[in-house]
């Protein structure tokens, strides 16, 4: 069985400044990952996604994340966030062959002004 | 398209008392899922249905129930809630089904449900 480490809890950081939400997961098959974004009273939504291929992917609102296979990362980074980025960020692992993805349990990222 | 919707938003139940989470999607997606999130838990899987007709457990089933009425449609029924099911609750579906397991999650807005 797979699992999926995030780890840290809480990433607080100023506006315009860099971020890095770290992501680990532990799987002995070949997976897909993504990382998905939670604001306030809704739903989760799609960030961006590695299936195969480039092992840097870019998502929405300027975020990308790196796969690194021999470190079993998919760390997820904005070079400047905004005040709107002010979320919560899962961070989730498909193995080949299943429906089930295992999701981490988040990370709240603070963007204060 | 409203994708994946959810009824009720908000509900109170008492211990005790039964009730019905409703889920539906209109994009035509093969599987179905069935999720709570508490504080510092993240995302636990309560049921799944990858496919009309089928359901599985997940991670956290004891408690509740699923029907995959149609395609479209996945319901949660607590048969008897307890204070441990105070929660929310989201639906999501994924086109994931046959050959194809890469498919991401759509989610529904969640409903809040509080046991006292």
């Amino acid at each position: 069985a797979q699992s999926v480490t995030q780890l840290d809890s809480q990433v607080p950081v100023f506006e315009e400044a860099p971020v890095e939400l770290r992501c680990n997961y532990s799987s002995s098959v070949s997976v897909y990952l993504f990382w998905y974004v939670q604001y306030p009273n809704q739903g989760l939504q799609l960030l961006l996604k590695y299936l195969s291929g480039s092992t840097l992917v870019k998502g929405i609102n300027g975020f990308e994340a790196e796969f690194n296979k021999s470190q079993t990362s998919f760390h997820l980074r904005k070079p400047s966030v905004h005040i709107s980025d002010t979320a919560e960020y899962f961070c989730a692992v498909s193995p080949g062959g299943s429906y089930i993805p295992t999701f981490g349990r988040g990370t709240s990222l603070i963007v204060h002004p | 398209n409203a994708g994946v919707t959810q009824t009720p938003k908000f509900q109170v139940l008492k211990t005790g008392q039964s009730m019905t989470l409703q889920c539906a999607q209109d994009m035509n997606h093969n599987s179905m899922y069935w999720y709570r999130q508490d504080p510092g838990m993240g995302l636990r899987l309560i049921y799944y249905s990858a496919s009309e007709g089928t359901t599985d457990k997940g991670e956290v089933p004891n408690g509740y129930n699923v029907s995959r009425l149609n395609k479209r449609e996945f319901s949660l029924r607590l048969e008897s809630a307890a204070p441990s099911q105070t929660s929310v609750y989201f639906c999501a579906s994924s086109e994931a089904g046959g050959s194809s397991y890469n498919s991401p999650l759509h989610f529904g807005n969640g409903t809040r449900l509080t046991v006292t």
